[in-house]
């Protein structure tokens, strides 16, 4: 049973023009948010998290939404880049728990020039 | 600061031997883990270890065995390797502020 769902294995978009990815969670007991980014042949890396205390955190160019009540987040990146190109996993965890995270599938980015 | 060192980073195994993945985090972080990841299937928990002296199973720890040596180092045993453990393996560490990845081992089992 996958409890963190990112149900597009890829998105493509054009430089300069926002990216949008989701990710959706089943367990309710889930408090704390991160994406991580990975290159090929690279280690995952963090990129931005958000807290179920909040709705919104900003960093940049990238911007999580958290939409509690429809158990659901999504990563803005806006403007684009070629250099975001990469794989994007959503992962969650219960601060109150054992702080195992658990990730989802992945979503491919391709921002093409 | 070297942040989170796996060691080796290519391997190959003949079915049945045995061979140990190694951690290393010089952050002073508590918490450390073992992922693999397959194509299609997202990071997956093997196991992790809360606290120096405690390890927990994850979601697939079938097949393998860890030791939380110390609070740097935690590694990953496959006592005798099958071709389903073909994966990459990612070790991470991390505590309230900091979530790290070492950069992976990439191991075949044929």
């Amino acid at each position: 049973d996958q409890q963190v769902k990112q149900n597009s294995p890829s998105l493509s978009v054009q430089e300069g023009r926002i990216s949008i990815l989701n990710c959706d969670y089943t367990n309710s007991m889930f408090d704390y948010f991160l994406w991580y980014k990975k290159y090929p042949a690279e280690g995952p890396t963090f990129l931005i998290s958000i807290s179920s205390i909040k709705d919104k955190n900003e960093d940049g160019r990238f911007t999580v939404f958290l939409n509690k009540s429809a158990k659901h987040l999504s990563l803005h990146i806006v403007p684009s880049q070629p250099g975001d190109s990469a794989v994007y996993f959503c992962a969650a965890t219960s601060q109150g728990g054992s702080e195992k995270l658990v990730f989802g599938k992945g979503t491919k980015l391709t921002v093409n020039p | 600061n070297a942040g989170v060192t796996q060691t080796p980073k290519f391997q190959v195994l003949k079915t049945g031997q045995s061979m140990t993945l190694q951690c290393a985090q010089d952050m002073n972080h508590n918490s450390m883990y073992w992922y693999r990841q397959d194509p299609g299937m997202g990071l997956r928990l093997i196991y992790y270890s809360a606290s120096e002296g405690t390890t927990d199973k994850g979601e697939v720890p079938n097949g393998y065995n860890v030791s939380r040596l110390n609070k740097r180092e935690f590694s990953l045993r496959l006592e005798s390797a099958a071709p389903s453990q073909t994966s990459v393996y990612f070790c991470a560490s991390w505590d309230r502020v900091g979530r790290n990845f070492g950069q992976g081992t990439r191991l075949t089992v044929v």
